[in-house]
């Protein structure tokens, strides 16, 4: 399997901050990398495709980067709606593996 | 619309069978492939495995293989995730999503979840 590293495993923040999550393939995966949202007790909500398609309905605060290894998601003004659990997921392999996830939390 | 319409929370004991479901509509069911994910409780999303109906051409995680089985009925609009014999360590809320047809694969819709809970 293709292993999936997010850094930080959590992050503080205030409304407003600017907060980018990374996302490392333990293999070049080209720009197969998908983003996820999670609120508690909800089923994940589809952000980003292709390492930076922004998905249909989702604010342009939100944005996604990166090729091969390393990868980017990007809040350019943290909302607070946008306090959540955050997932990569690569679709470069039959075995499409999700990240650890990143838990961002209001400071 | 889209929809994944999954089947209701579970009881079950150690040893126990079980079958649980995903219905979507709001689309053609058979030409998508749909994926099961698990998410143990205050853990991450695992991918399970993700089956085609159209000919239940069907993949796994290396992690799931033999432990699980995923299932289809393209008459019905219906994707099945089952165990012949339940663990406490298969307790976890599992969530089927549709991947999107062609690159990059995307799980673009999701059930709203099953959970389910072994204990003895």
């Amino acid at each position: 399997d293709i292993q999936m590293t997010q850094s930080p495993s959590s992050l503080s923040a205030s409304v407003g901050d600017r907060v980018s999550i990374t996302c490392r393939a333990s293999q070049s995966i080209s720009t197969y990398l998908n983003w996820y949202q999670q609120k508690p007790g909800k089923a994940p909500n589809f952000l980003i495709s292709a390492a930076s398609n922004l998905q249909s309905g989702v604010p342009s605060r939100f944005s996604g980067s990166g090729s091969g290894t390393d990868f980017t998601l990007t809040i350019s003004s943290l909302q607070p709606e946008d306090f959540a659990t955050y997932y990569c997921q690569q679709t470069y392999s039959t075995s499409r593996t999700f990240g650890q996830g990143t838990k961002v939390e209001i400071k | 619309e889209v929809q994944l319409v999954q089947s209701g929370a579970e009881v079950k004991k150690p040893g126990e069978s079980l079958k649980i479901s995903c219905k979507g509509s709001g689309y053609t069911f058979n030409t998508y492939w749909i994926g099961w994910v698990r998410q143990m409780p205050g853990k991450g999303l695992e991918w399970m495995g993700i089956i085609y109906p159209f000919d239940s051409d069907t993949r796994y995680s290396p992690s799931f293989q033999g432990q699980v089985t995923i299932s289809a009925d393209k008459s019905i609009s219906t994707a099945f995730l089952q165990w012949s014999s339940l663990k406490a360590s298969d307790t976890a809320m599992y969530y089927c999503a549709r991947q999107s047809s062609g690159w990059p694969y995307s799980f673009d819709y999701w059930g709203q979840g099953t959970l389910v809970t072994v204990s003895s």
